[in-house]
């Protein structure tokens, strides 16, 4: 069956734009994850919902980072203002309940 | 201090050769932990989950030492396809949900 896509794939973008990252999780799972991942660096929790709601979005570095998921089903991560410190890999993850996390290829953004 | 903890590496070992990874985590309420294996801008995958009392899955042995918090990981028999970034990963399994920390990998490569 069809794994967790995101969209887009690659993202490059001007310092103090706006971007949208898109997540498309697998058909089923309540649960949906976001986490950065730096180069050198294991990836790094943002913020999980359960269902259409943000159960915990402790790991959002600042206000200008926001997520939905409006449906329970599509998410999608909003960065505002973007700084170059923001580039990275965003990854997402879904799972059923408090199963095993399966993980989305990935949107690589880069801030010029 | 980073909450999971993992020597980067590189390892560079022959086809057929054994060897161990280890993982050390700070937080001793951590209920749950996984070896995650990520190839090259890629996204990360199970690899095992690991128990107190050990487990093994073919040539693949994880140990969990809660009293140390001391996590790891042994591959036999290595082939070239072991070559990727081994991620240790703990969970604290609080709310119904995995909230994932992951530390920054142990990057494998297996030559010929």
């Amino acid at each position: 069956g069809a794994g967790v896509s995101q969209t887009p794939s690659n993202k490059v973008t001007e310092k103090g734009k706006y971007v949208e990252l898109r997540c498309d999780p697998i058909s089923g799972h309540t649960a949906l994850y976001w986490y950065r991942q730096s180069l050198g660096q294991g990836p790094e929790f943002l913020i999980y919902f359960q269902g259409t709601g943000a159960a915990d979005d402790s790991g959002l570095p600042n206000d200008r980072f926001f997520a939905v998921r409006p449906e329970g089903s599509v998410s999608t991560l909003k960065i505002q203002r973007t700084e170059r410190g923001d580039s990275a890999v965003y990854l997402c993850a879904s799972s059923l309940d408090s199963d095993t996390q399966y993980f989305g290829p990935g949107t690589r953004l880069t801030v010029l | 201090r980073k909450e999971v903890e993992q020597d980067p590496g590189p390892f560079n070992v022959p086809e057929g050769a054994t060897v161990a990874f280890n993982c050390t985590y700070s937080n001793s309420a951590s209920q749950s932990f996984f070896w995650y294996r990520q190839d090259c801008r890629k996204e990360p995958k199970l690899l095992m989950s690991v128990y107190s009392s050990g487990n093994e899955d073919g040539r693949f042995t994880a140990q969990l030492n809660r009293a140390s918090q001391y996590i790891s990981l042994l591959i036999r028999d290595s082939k070239l396809s072991d070559s990727a970034t081994y991620l240790c990963v703990v969970s604290p399994l609080g709310g119904g949900y995995n909230k994932l920390i992951f530390g920054a990998g142990t990057r494998l490569a297996v030559h010929p």
